[in-house]
């Protein structure tokens, strides 16, 4: 069985700053993809960033990026320029390249502060 | 096109009441994923629609929970007998196609159906 662990409950930065939210997972698979996914209050999960495990070239996508170390199990994501509607839940999940349904860690509360 | 969409967005019911949830997945995507959100437990899968194949229910907690998916499209989540613990956000969401064959089979989610057992 895979877990992945979220270990900031919460988090806060000031806008314009750049934050780093973690992830660490345990898995026995080779094959596998990550991702970030953000949740507002609005309840709706927005995919943020994605991974494939056997790329060594972490993802970016205009402000976000990760940190990928597939020998550490570890999946970090980084803001870079938070903005206010940044605020939200932030989730690592993970999924089995012949699998189907995403792990998600724990979550982490963001808050981005004027 | 449009994106999932769930209905209703909140529900409260009494316990030892039925209750149906619906999803409306983006359309051609043949993959549909039921997922449940609530404080203690995080976000736990819960069933798996791929085509024509049989569902992957091993998600589900009880035998309380059922769902299926007409046409290969929409899906209903049912919930017999409610009991408090089963309140939660129930999230959908649906993809273009099983990862079998390859490809990062993003899953795109609904907003939910938050669920209130008195």
């Amino acid at each position: 069985a895979q877990t992945v662990t979220q270990s900031q409950p919460e988090m806060s930065v000031q806008e314009a700053e750049t934050v780093t939210l973690s992830c660490t997972y345990d898995t026995s698979e080779n094959n596998y993809y990550l991702f970030w996914y953000k949740q507002p209050p609005s309840r709706q999960m927005i995919l943020v960033i994605r991974q494939e495990a056997y790329k060594q070239q972490n993802a970016t996508e205009n402000r976000f990026s990760v940190n990928f170390q597939k020998a550490a199990k570890s999946f970090s994501l980084k803001i870079s320029d938070s903005q206010l509607g940044d605020t939200a839940m932030y989730f690592c999940a993970l999924r089995y390249n012949a699998g189907n349904m995403l792990t998600f860690g724990g979550g982490t509360r963001l808050m981005v502060k004027p | 096109g449009a994106g999932v969409s769930q209905s209703p967005s909140n529900k409260v019911t009494e316990k030892g009441k039925d209750v149906e949830l619906r999803c409306d997945p983006i359309s051609g995507h043949t993959a549909l994923y039921w997922y449940r959100q609530s404080l203690g437990q995080g976000l736990e899968f819960l069933i798996y629609f791929q085509g024509n194949s049989a569902p992957d229910k091993s998600g589900l907690p009880s035998d309380r929970f059922s769902a299926e998916r007409t046409g290969g499209s929409v899906s209903t989540l049912t919930i017999q007998r409610t009991q408090q613990e089963d309140s939660a956000v129930y999230l959908c969401a649906s993809s273009l196609a099983s990862s079998s064959g390859g490809g990062t089979d993003t899953q795109y989610f609904g907003p939910g159906t938050r669920l209130t057992v008195l």
